[in-house]
């Protein structure tokens, strides 16, 4: 019940910069700040950004995080083959009164 | 080192009742936010709601609203997720996460910052 849209995958070859799109509407993301989560497999989701852009401690700089509107995304600049992880965007839905998270973006380090 | 230390797998049958824990150590239990996320297995992360120990305040995702109850014990540092009639579809992992809950300006900030390893739910008959 996903209200938070990603693309289902995203690829590159070490080294290349990697995007990720997050959208959602008026309620969420145009109103509210986003975070990301990356999940490692077979590991709990790690938080990589918060309020929108802001890395937390320990978190290489070749992640960055942006906000514009009702959309957001996330940036991997230098992907390194431990990248490889599923990534997720959410944010609290003013409309739900609740938080909400997205599809989900598997990357893949080729 | 801030830890939220997850209870054990768990296998039960459908109709059985069940509550698993979240022990926070390394920081000041009652005045964080506790989330509990599920993940269904080959699936993307469910918000479930959250509670704030301090005085026991909870939020439930519509989605989870009647199904689940989210609890806490500040006196142990333990917060709780517990169903009382399981079924097969409440197969899944569940993550209990630390949260910043606040607002400000006019928007919710709200992000997850340190999360337990899972608690694998198994309801099979």
């Amino acid at each position: 019940q996903s209200v938070l849209t990603q693309p289902p995958s995203a690829s590159g070859t070490p080294g290349q910069r990697v995007t990720i799109s997050c959208s959602g509407n008026s309620s969420n993301i145009g109103r509210n700040t986003v975070n990301w989560y990356q999940q490692l497999p077979g590991t709990a989701p790690k938080l990589l950004i918060s309020n929108s852009n802001q890395r937390p401690s320990g978190v290489p700089d070749r992640f960055s995080g942006s906000k514009s509107g009702t959309s957001a995304s996330l940036a991997i600049s230098g992907l390194q083959s431990e990248d490889e992880a599923d990534y997720y965007c959410a944010a609290w839905d003013d409309s739900l009164n609740g938080h909400v998270f997205g599809t989900g973006t598997k990357v893949t380090v080729l | 080192e801030v830890q939220l230390v997850q209870s054990g797998a768990e296998v039960n049958e459908p109709g059985e009742s069940l509550k698993i824990s979240c022990k926070g150590s390394g920081y000041t239990f009652p005045t964080y936010w506790i989330a509990w996320v599920r993940q269904m297995p080959g699936k993307g992360l469910d918000w479930m709601g959250i509670i704030y120990p301090g005085d026991s305040s909870t939020r439930y995702s519509p989605s989870f609203q009647g199904q689940v109850t989210i609890s806490a014990d500040r006196s142990i540092s333990t917060a709780y997720l517990q169903w009382s009639s399981l079924k097969a579809s409440d197969t899944a992992i569940y993550y209990c996460a630390r949260t910043y809950f606040y607002h400000n300006s006019g928007q919710f900030y709200y992000y997850m910052d340190v999360w337990g390893k899972g608690t694998t739910v198994t309801v099979s008959s």
